[in-house]
């Protein structure tokens, strides 16, 4: 059974300070999705992997897939207070129309 | 852009009143998706359709159904609504996994059953 970890589950940062968010899952996966989640409000999608070795950049984020790690990894560049939210992982679960989520990463960035 | 449209953000309910949630998608999607989300427990699947009329059961269907009669409308069904399924509920859609395509989710319903 397709399990997904993220870690850590909280975290408080200074802003300007650079973090990563890991994301390891279980069974064999290609690709793997990126969300973010506002207070009280619905999640977003933030970045696709589709490939071992695949990065996305999108402002203070990157995001990279290894395949063959079964790992993730949400890198955060000089923290603003904007990026403050909780992110998830997703991964396809080989063979059927589901979706597996991490437990998130409540981000909380410090002024 | 793709819109998931939940027809309600904040519902209440009474224990035991059959209780409707209804999402709508504007992108011929094919896969769409029922969770609910609680603090401390994540994103957990009740229902998944795949295509009008199918549907599969995810990982905690017990007290609801689910109902796609055409294709950008999936409705959740909260048969006798008790006080532990007060959640907020998240639609989402999909086109097929293997296209790449992330998960579009609706704004969320918070149903709070009383």
């Amino acid at each position: 059974e397709l399990k997904v970890e993220q870690n850590p589950l909280f975290l408080s940062m200074q802003e300007g300070k650079n973090y990563t968010i890991y994301c390891n899952y279980s069974t064999t996966s290609d690709r793997l999705y990126w969300y973010r989640q506002d207070p009280g409000k619905s999640l977003e999608s933030l970045f696709v992997l589709l490939s071992n070795g695949a990065v996305k950049q999108e402002g203070r984020l990157m995001a990279s897939l290894d395949t063959k790690a079964r790992l993730s990894t949400l890198h955060i560049t000089a923290a603003v207070h904007d990026l403050s939210a909780t992110y998830f992982c997703a991964v396809p679960s080989s063979g059927t129309y589901k979706y597996i989520f991490g437990t998130g990463t409540r981000l909380k960035v410090l002024a | 852009d793709v819109k998931v449209t939940q027809s309600s953000r904040y519902l209440v309910k009474r224990t035991g009143e059959k209780v409707f949630l209804e999402c709508v998608q504007d992108m011929d999607h094919e896969n769409m998706f029922w969770y609910r989300q609680d603090p401390g427990l994540g994103l957990r699947l009740i229902y998944f359709s795949y295509d009008v009329k199918m549907k599969e059961k995810g990982d905690i269907p017990e007290g609801y159904s689910v109902s796609r009669e055409k294709k950008e409308r999936f409705s959740l069904i909260l048969e006798s609504a008790s006080t532990n399924q007060t959640s907020m509920y998240l639609c989402a859609s999909s086109a097929p996994i293997d296209s790449g395509s992330p998960l579009h989710f609706g704004n969320g319903t918070r149903l709070t059953v009383t």
